[in-house]
């Protein structure tokens, strides 16, 4: 079965500071992702890589950065946190066959 | 730009009865076609997929058919259990770019009562 993990689970944040979510694949998948989860927007693409060092924007970057250091881990980051980044994060692995595994997810809540 | 439209929920049934959870899609490519469940506290997780026109996926009971005429990959139960309480996502991933990047309709709660 594979495995993509996150931490931490839950986070509060203050406006105007940084936050880094952290995200572990066990699956050797070269792909990741990163989405947010927010009522009335379903799941939306942040940002994605196919390769270490590597990262690419998705189709709402602003206001993130990614990191992967590695092709096990995928980092994404708040530099200056903000109220509208309140969501649910879930970061993703892929197959070469396109099936996506879903990590269980960040809640974050900025204050 | 790519999109997709799924039934507004919450959509609340009892056992036994039968689900259909509408979703059609727009892109001007040939994309593949998912459905996704999510369980509270969990992350999506993959119920089937479709990557060819006209064939149809199937998991537990669930079924979907890739009708490329009408745009539309309707997910389809004959007879719903109090454990299939969950959210179900339809999402298409485009062909093009091999990113395979999922772009999701909006969700819809399904409750079932037992």
């Amino acid at each position: 079965e594979a495995a993509v993990t996150q931490s931490p689970r839950s986070k509060v944040a203050v406006t105007g500071g940084k936050v880094t979510l952290s995200c572990h694949q066990t699956n050797n998948h070269d792909y990741m992702y990163w989405y947010r989860q927010d009522t009335g927007h379903g799941l939306r693409l942040i940002h994605y890589s196919y390769v270490a060092d590597s990262t690419e924007k998705g189709d709402i970057p602003d206001g993130y950065k990614a990191s992967r250091p590695s092709q096990e881990n995928f980092s994404l980051i708040l530099e200056l946190a903000s109220l509208s980044q309140t969501a649910v994060y879930f970061c993703a692995s892929r197959t070469d066959r396109y099936e996506q595994y879903f990590g269980p997810g960040t809640r974050l809540t900025v204050l | 730009g790519d999109s997709v439209t799924q039934t507004e929920g919450p959509v609340t049934l009892s056992e036994g009865t039968s689900l259909t959870v509408n979703c059609s899609y727009e892109t001007k490519q040939y994309p593949t076609l998912f459905w996704y469940v999510q369980y509270p506290g969990e992350g999506p997780q993959l119920l089937f997929k479709v990557p060819k026109a006209n064939e149809k996926g199937s998991n537990r009971g669930f079924e979907a058919t890739y009708n490329k005429e009408a745009t539309s990959f309707h997910l389809q139960k004959a007879s719903v259990q109090e454990s299939d309480s969950a959210v179900y996502y339809c999402a298409l991933s485009p062909i093009t770019g091999n990113t395979g990047k999922l772009i999701f309709g909006l969700g819809t709660t399904l409750q079932v009562q037992p």
